[in-house]
Order: C-alpha cells, then sequence, then structure tokens
C-alpha cells in the first residue's frame, strides 16, 4: 500500500528565500508525481506534475524533481513571496488514483 | 478550456439528514470523476471514482454512496449523515488517458451538527 511523507509540516521564512520541500512515498511503482498548492479553505490547484520517466519539472520560480529509485520528490520555491503561504500537497499517482501526503504549511514573511 | 464545479459550497446539516453534493464538469468527454474528503487535520482521502457512466469504485466502506448519472455529473449521497461526515469534500476528474493529472474543484464544506 503506497504511503506518501512530507516533511517539514509546517516552515516559516522570510520573504526572499530560496526553500526546498520533501515528499517521499514508499511504492516506487508510480505513474506520475504531482504537486498542489491549497490556499484555506479552497479546493487544490495543481503546480506541476512529474512523469515517472521524468526526473524533473519547472513553472516560473517552481521546480520539481523526482526519483523513484530512492521514492523521493522535492519541490523548490525560488525567490519566495507572501503570496507563496499556503499548504503544499504532493501525491503519487498509481492506476488512476492519487495517494496524497499531509502536506506541508508554509508561511512567507514580509 | 476545462472547468469542474461543486455544489453547495457550504452546508449545515443535522445527524442523521440526508446528503447529496453535486459535481459536473465542462469542456471534455468521458472523464474520469473521483470524491475525496478532507477532515481537519488529516490528509485527502479518496471516497469514491469512476471512469464511466454508471461506474463505481468505493475504496473506503461508510455511509456514503455515489452515482454518476451522466457523463459529467458525480454525486455523491448519504441516506443519514454521521457527526463523523464531517469535513471539505473535494471532487476531481482526469482525462483518464496518459498523465492521469487530476484537477480539483472548489469544494464543500460539510458540517454536521
Amino acid at each position: 500500500k503506497q504511503e506518501v511523507t512530507q516533511i517539514p509540516a509546517a516552515l516559516s521564512v522570510p520573504e526572499g528565500e530560496n526553500l526546498v520541500l520533501n515528499c517521499s512515498f514508499t511504492d516506487s511503482a508510480i505513474y506520475n508525481l504531482q504537486w498542489f498548492r491549497q490556499d484555506p479553505g479552497k479546493g487544490l490547484t495543481s503546480l506541476l506534475l512529474i512523469q515517472s520517466s521524468q526526473r524533473e519539472q519547472t513553472s516560473g520560480r517552481l521546480n520539481a524533481s523526482l526519483d523513484k529509485s530512492s521514492g523521493r520528490s522535492t519541490l523548490y520555491i525560488a525567490a519566495s513571496q507572501p503570496g507563496d503561504s499556503a499548504t503544499y500537497l504532493c501525491a503519487a499517482t498509481g492506476f488512476q488514483k492519487l495517494v496524497f501526503g499531509t502536506g506541508t504549511r508554509l508561511l512567507v514573511s514580509p | 478550456s476545462q472547468t469542474i464545479h461543486q455544489w453547495p459550497a457550504t452546508l449545515v446539516q443535522p445527524v442523521g439528514s440526508p446528503l447529496s453534493l453535486e459535481c459536473t464538469v465542462e469542456g471534455t468527454s468521458n472523464p474520469n470523476l473521483y470524491w475525496y474528503r478532507q477532515a481537519a487535520g488529516r490528509g485527502l482521502q479518496l471516497l469514491f471514482y469512476s471512469v464511466g457512466i454508471g461506474q463505481i469504485s468505493s475504496e473506503v466502506p461508510q455511509n456514503l454512496s455515489a452515482s454518476r448519472p451522466q457523463d459529467r455529473q458525480f454525486i455523491l449521497s448519504s441516506k443519514k449523515l454521521l457527526l463523523s461526515d464531517s469535513g471539505f469534500y473535494l471532487c476531481a476528474w482526469s482525462s483518464g488517458l496518459g498523465s492521469y493529472e487530476q484537477y480539483f474543484g472548489p469544494g464543500t464544506r460539510l458540517t454536521v451538527t
């Protein structure tokens, strides 16, 4: 049974810092790894999807990497801004189903 | 472009009352559809998914049920709500082909009193 863990559970940084969020999964037989952002009381916004055959994906200040052999993915956020404050969730995709981590709550202070 | 809708946005219901939450998707055909629940302080839990009309797979035994009466409509129901049914309910869709990337709706906040 796939299990997904995210570290740290919470992170507080000053504006401008580069930061890394970690995601680990126990079963390497995944189709892809997806990163989401969730603002309080809102739905999930898809940030990046890394196919199982890929090593990384980039979108603006975000870069996500995937190492299937070690069961790890990282989300790198460059030059953080207060608007980046949210909960970040990673999810590993098996056959048609996602298994979510419990998230990292990020607070970027001005 | 594709859009996913959920309603109602918030709902307060007494224990023992029925439930019906609706999700619709626009701009795509034959999507895979999903219901998740996010309880306070807990992660997202997959409740049901559907790969076609009338095809429902249940992930967690409980007093909830799901139906898919039309291609782009997914309904979550209960005959009698429990206190433990409180939470944030999210509907999602994917194309069912290729990447299985999922897209989420705005969610329904359910409080059972």
